[in-house]
């Protein structure tokens, strides 16, 4: 029972470099999420999805596009990394219950030098 | 302005007492939800526990109560018995209807330390 599982743990771009993260659920949940944690700020959304090729912006969306193409993967793009974009990404997922919590995945440290 | 607010960046207990972390949460919306998640230094979000605004009693996990204040807007995490295992990060985090995915707010969070 995978639950949610992001790729890569790590990476280290230069600035102006662009990657993917990828996010692979398999709870069959239709809410998903892209969050990200900076020190003494919690975790603030980025971008999330409501169902399989619908996204929408979240509280901080600059800088990031995302895809969701199919229900159980959620890919979070940096186009032109930027050293503000340092951070720890988290991936979630959600059912649709009001009171369900949302599951994530063991994050991402990404650092842009 | 801040909706979930942690005022202790940083606590510390004495392994065996227990240990009440504080959010308060602004929302102008009756209906909403409140949950606290546990982040070690392993970095993985584990979920603890919810309280859902219409609850008639708060709600109790274990070792883990929510102190549900309405009126003050206020959903303190209680501990009991702390372990040196809950040493972690805590957050707490709202969910409001209006919002359309169902998404958390999630506070900036009290690291709490169990000394021995």
């Amino acid at each position: 029972n995978a639950g949610v599982t992001q790729t890569p743990k790590f990476r280290v771009l230069k600035t102006g470099q662009s990657m993917t993260l990828l996010c692979a659920q398999d709870m069959n949940h239709e809410y998903m999420y892209w969050y990200r944690q900076d020190p003494g700020m919690g975790l603030r959304l980025i971008h999330y999805s409501v169902g399989e090729g619908t996204t929408a912006k979240g509280e901080v969306p600059d800088g990031y596009n995302v895809s969701r193409l199919k229900k159980q993967n959620f890919l979070l793009g940096l186009e032109s990394a930027a050293p503000s974009q340092t951070s720890v990404y988290f991936c979630a997922s959600s059912p649709v219950g009001y009171n369900s919590p949302l599951h994530f995945g063991n994050g991402t440290r990404l650092t842009v030098t | 302005a801040q909706k979930i607010t942690q005022t202790q960046p940083g606590m510390f207990v004495q392994e065996k007492e227990a240990v009440t972390l504080d959010c308060t949460y602004d929302t102008s919306d009756p209906s909403y939800g409140l949950f606290w998640y546990k982040q070690p230094s392993s970095g993985e979000m584990i979920f603890l526990i919810y309280q859902g605004s219409y609850d008639q009693q708060n709600a109790t996990e274990g070792r883990y109560s929510l102190n549900f204040q309405k009126a003050r807007k206020s959903a303190n995490l209680v501990i009991s018995a702390s372990q040196l295992g809950d040493s972690a990060m805590y957050f707490c985090a709202m969910r409001e209807p209006l919002r359309s995915a169902r998404q958390l707010t999630f506070g900036s969070g009290t690291q709490l330390t169990v000394l021995p």
